[in-house]
């Protein structure tokens, strides 16, 4: 059965350092997300992309964050310069249409220092 | 603010039950509505979505859609060990957002054997 996959599954950084969290969304999607979940908290929307561009994102989404599909496959998470508070699992996900069901990876688990 | 609201538990259920979950939304206007299940450091995983009034049934779950009153509703039938998780509600409506799942904080349920 087709699966969202994420990598790394635990990225250590220190406070200030770029990252970027990837993912391979299910390949006939056309939808691709990217929420967080701070450890005991909701899960939280951060940004959706479709046709090659944001087509929305939360108060959350600032200007460190940002979002590419640098090819046909993977969908990356790019945090420009890290703080202790962007300590979170964040979870890929991707759907057919941007309605329907979303299918959700394994998250990568980020700990800032 | 649009909102999503679950009873954070935990919810005890003995083995063989019936588990009863359940979810409150603010805006009129949504559509879609999901019941995901996460377990301690996974991702959340679907279960079931439900978009008109009514029951919907698969396996041993059971959704239930009531927009009037602007609740939906899980029902797992025959409890089992393995559906101890947190069960996450979750919602798509126009007025949430293009496209994003708004969450609610889950309900924590532990099936006794």
């Amino acid at each position: 059965e087709p699966e969202v996959t994420q990598t790394p599954s635990h990225q250590v950084t220190q406070m200030g350092q770029e990252v970027i969290l990837r993912c391979v969304p299910i390949s006939n999607h056309l939808y691709f997300y990217w929420y967080r979940q701070i450890l005991g908290q909701k899960v939280e929307f951060l940004v959706s992309f479709y046709n090659n561009e944001i087509s929305e994102k939360s108060e959350i989404f600032d200007d460190q964050f940002s979002v590419e599909r640098p090819d046909g496959s993977n969908f990356t998470l790019k945090i420009r310069s890290t703080k202790l508070e962007d300590s979170a699992m964040y979870f890929c996900a991707s759907s057919e249409k941007g309605y329907n069901e979303q299918f959700f990876g394994p998250g990568t688990r980020l700990t800032v220092l | 603010q649009k909102e999503v609201e679950q009873n954070s538990g935990p919810l005890s259920v003995p083995e063989g039950a019936i588990a009863s979950l359940n979810c409150t939304y603010s805006d009129r206007g949504s559509q879609s509505f999901f019941w995901y299940r996460q377990y301690s450091g996974k991702s959340p995983e679907l279960i079931m979505f439900i978009y008109s009034n009514g029951d919907k049934e698969d396996g041993r779950f059971t959704a239930q859609l009531n927009k009037a009153s602007q609740y939906v509703s899980l029902l797992i039938r025959d409890s089992q060990p393995s559906d101890s998780a947190t069960y996450l509600c979750a919602v798509w409506g126009p007025n949430f957002g293009n496209e994003k799942l708004t969450f609610g904080t889950g309900t924590r349920l532990t099936i006794i054997p």
